[in-house]
């Protein structure tokens, strides 16, 4: 059973174009958090969202978390070919903050 | 400073061989976490410590696998007899603090294994 469903799966754009990337649960989160992952490399975060109806802002990229904690989106103004890669929600039930992973994101930006 | 060190990064093995992945936490981090990343099933949580202890080996997908860490600056994950459907990306990850709010989380470069 996957607890965090994330939507769409593959997304090809191109440069200019804005996006937008969901991550949806049925269970509710203490925090979650993006990850973007490169080739041959390993998964490295964005951002930690933790209040329910939070948005934070990183330059074009801009993350939500749902009022009841249970969805996210990011959204990326203006994509890039170096924005090119797989994103990742995770989510994390407990203060002790164990993470539970979406299925990611392939986003590929063409020039 | 050094980030979360992994070995080997490239492994091909034959199937029924043993197979041992290493890591090196970030030092201080006292939590340190094993994932497996496939296309199918995504990057699944395996295994994690806290101060060296086993705290949930639930996604340790059966006997073939064990996980130890001896010390604060070292792990292993062993697959004995390994078996093709274990080729996967194999990642280490370690964290310092528990926060009320979210680990912040370092993963290692990956164990890319094959078994044939």
């Amino acid at each position: 059973t996957q607890l965090l469903e994330q939507s769409p799966q593959f997304l090809s754009i191109q440069e200019g174009e804005n996006l937008t990337v969901y991550c949806n649960s049925s269970s509710v989160f203490s925090s979650l958090q993006w990850y973007r992952q490169e080739p041959g490399e390993g998964p490295v975060l964005l951002v930690t969202v933790v209040t329910g109806g939070e948005v934070k802002k990183l330059k074009r990229l801009t993350f939500q978390f749902g009022d009841a904690r249970k969805d996210s989106s990011l959204h990326i103004t203006a994509a890039q070919p170096g924005d090119t890669g797989l994103y990742l929600c995770a989510g994390a039930r407990a203060s002790y903050g164990k993470l539970t992973f979406g299925q990611g994101t392939i986003l590929t930006v063409h020039p | 400073d050094a980030g979360v060190i992994q070995s080997p990064r490239h492994e091909v093995t034959e199937m029924g061989q043993e197979v041992t992945l290493r890591c090196k936490p970030i030092s201080g981090h006292d939590y340190l976490f094993w994932y497996r990343q496939t296309m199918m099933r995504g990057l699944e949580l395996l295994i994690y410590f806290n101060n060296n202890v086993p705290i949930d080996d639930s996604g340790m997908p059966e006997d073939r696998f064990s996980a130890k860490m001896p010390n604060a600056s070292f792990s292993t994950l062993k697959i004995q007899p390994s078996e093709p459907r274990d080729s996967a990306v194999y990642f280490c990850a370690s964290s310092f603090v528990v926060w009320r709010s979210g680990n912040t989380i370092y993963f290692g470069e990956g164990s890319w294994l094959t078994v044939v």
